[in-house]
Order: C-alpha cells, then structure tokens, then sequence
C-alpha cells in the first residue's frame, strides 16, 4: 500500500524567513510525485509533478525537489500570500494519487 | 482554472436520505474522480471513472456509489447518508494523455445531521 507522510503539520514562518517542507513516501513503481496548495475552502490547486529522483522545478518562491524516498518543498523568502497548506501525493501503477495529510503553513508580515 | 464544477457547494442533510452530488467539466478529460477530506486524513479516493460508464473503486467507497453517462458528468451518491460521511467532497478530473496531473472543483461541503 502507497504510503504518504508530510511533516511538520503546521509551520509558522515570519516574512522573508526560508524554510522547507518534507513528503516521505513508500510505493512501488513511483510514476510521478504532485505538490498541491490549498487554500481555506478552496480546491487543490496543482503546483509540481516531478518524475525521477534528482528532478528539480521552481515557480516564484517555491522550488520542489525529489530523491528516491522523499521530496521536498523550499519556500524562499516567503511572503504572507504563501499561507496555505501544502499537499504532496503520490502516483504509482496507476491514475490513482495517494495523498499526504498536508502542511500547513502560516507566513507572518 | 480547469473548467469544472461542483453542486450544491453546501448540503446539510439528516440522517438516512439519499444525496447526489454532481461534478461537471468543460475540458473533455477522459478521468474523474470523487474525494472527501477530513481533518487528519487528506484526501482519499472514494470512486474514480475512466470513461463513460467505467468506473472503480476507490480507498473508501463503502456507502457509496457513482454514475457517469456524459464525458462531462460524474455523480456520486450517498445511498442513506450518515454522520460519518460529513465532509468535505472534491472532484477532479485528469488527462492520462497529459501528464497525470489531476486539477480539482471546489468542493462541496455536506452536513450529515
């Protein structure tokens, strides 16, 4: 069984303060690796897909990267618009994702 | 925004009635899927489809079921709700032909009294 772990569950940052989020994961035959945000009663809203250990993709602030066991999430130089809470899932032999419980993060001015 | 949409976006619902939800798209993907999130578990898969009429079970499909006769519907429904199945349901739709990505609704809150 696929399994997702996201630590820490919650985050406080104050502005400008870097930090990074962490997605462990256990599944055979990793098909790809998703990162989410979601923000208070919203929908995911997808952010990254990442394929192959050692892969690496940025957007603004936000760069993700993946090794064999676990991804992580760097936020850079954070602002408070980055407050959410942040959702990595797994894909494995199939369409199916396998979804973490989340982080979420809160981003002080 | 992908082009999908949720209604009702809230339900509150007693015990023991039938609920449909429904999920509608604009972009002509191929897969759909229903989840509910609950504090403490992120989302899990409650029934996916991969085409009209072809459907499977998620992670927690117990109590309910789907139907999908248009591309562009996918209805997920709550035989006899219960309080256990408050929650919060998302739908989300994906290309296999694309990357795999999965892009969601916005949710439909339902209340289980």
């Amino acid at each position: 069984e696929d399994q997702v772990t996201q630590s820490p569950e919650a985050l406080r940052l104050q502005e400008g303060e870097s930090s990074s989020l962490n997605c462990s994961y256990t599944v055979s035959g990793l098909r790809g690796l998703f990162w989410y945000r979601q923000d208070p009663g919203k929908g995911p809203e997808f952010l990254f897909t990442l394929y192959s250990a050692g892969e690496e993709k940025e957007k603004e602030r936000l760069k993700a990267t993946l090794t064999k066991k676990e991804s992580f999430l760097h936020i850079t130089a954070p602002k408070p618009e980055d407050s959410a809470t942040y959702l990595c899932a797994v894909q494995a032999g199939d369409y199916k994702l396998s979804f973490g419980a989340g982080t979420t993060v809160t981003v002080r001015a | 925004d992908a082009g999908i949409t949720q209604s009702p976006r809230h339900k509150v619902t007693e015990t023991g009635t039938p609920v449909t939800l429904r999920c509608h798209q604009t972009e002509n993907h191929r897969y759909m899927y229903w989840y509910r999130q609950d504090p403490g578990h992120g989302l899990r898969l409650i029934h996916y489809s991969y085409g009209v009429k072809d459907t499977d079970k998620g992670e927690v499909s117990d109590g309910y079921s789907v139907s999908r006769s248009k591309t562009e519907d996918f209805l997920l429904t709550l035989e006899s709700a219960t309080s256990s199945q408050t929650s919060v349901y998302f739908c989300a739709i994906s290309d296999p032909g694309g990357h795999n990505e999965q892009y969601f609704g916005p949710g439909t809150r339902l209340t289980v009294t």
